[in-house]
């Protein structure tokens, strides 16, 4: 089967920065993604990992590493604007569909 | 503009009614998905075409029947419709590693 496990939910100040972690397991992989969700609204996309190492947009980065099935995300000069759920998810090689994982609610504190 | 596109935003309706949401993308994308997200914010794929097949039905109860009349669109209809369907629906179109999403469909049954 396949599963994604993040932490359910992050807290930390504006100005900061903060990492959330995911970890999956899969039959196969095809890549790592990331989607923001604000409260009442859709998914939406950030990053993708389909080759280890870093990737940066702005003040988010993502990063893989395929050896030990984990990623990370990490948001950096933390807003307000920021709160909100973020997924990580798999797609699975061979199968065109992207498991979610169940998402991480980032509260910031002013 | 808009990407992904669904209707309704809301659809509140009794037990045992059938009921249709509909979806269209001005992307170009080849595949297109139907999501449920519970309660609990947690994100299921339903269904996934591509260029009007089907190609995957994740065990949804065959009151859901997704239509697809060319590969802009993609609709679902709901055949008698349960309490425990009350979830928001998310359409989404993709070409590679992203997903598009629609702004949902909260569906209310009562």
């Amino acid at each position: 089967g396949q599963s994604l496990e993040q932490p359910s939910e992050v807290t930390a100040v504006e100005g900061a920065i903060v990492q959330i972690n995911c970890t999956y397991q899969t039959s196969g992989f095809y890549g790592l993604s990331w989607y923001q969700q604000h409260d009442g609204g859709a998914p939406t996309f950030l990053s993708y990992n389909g080759l280890d190492g870093l990737e940066e947009t702005g003040r988010f980065s993502s990063f893989l590493s395929r050896s030990d099935s984990y990623g990370y995300l990490l948001l950096q000069e933390l807003q307000m604007k920021d709160s909100a759920s973020y997924f990580c998810a798999v797609r699975d090689e061979g199968d065109d569909k992207i498991i979610f994982g169940k998402g991480t609610r980032l509260h910031i504190l002013p | 503009d808009t990407a992904v596109s669904q209707t309704p935003k809301y659809l509140v309706t009794q037990m045992g009614n059938d009921k249709s949401i509909k979806c269209e993308q001005n992307l170009g994308h080849d595949t297109m998905y139907w999501y449920k997200q519970d309660s609990k914010k947690f994100l299921k794929i339903m269904f996934s075409y591509n260029n009007k097949e089907l190609i995957i039905n994740e065990t949804v109860p065959n009151r859901f029947s997704p239509k697809s009349p060319d590969k802009a669109h993609l609709n679902l209809h709901i055949n008698s419709l349960e309490l425990g369907d009350s979830a928001v629906y998310f359409c989404a179109s993709s070409r590679d590693t992203g997903y598009t999403f629609g702004s949902g469909t909260r569906l209310t049954v009562v």
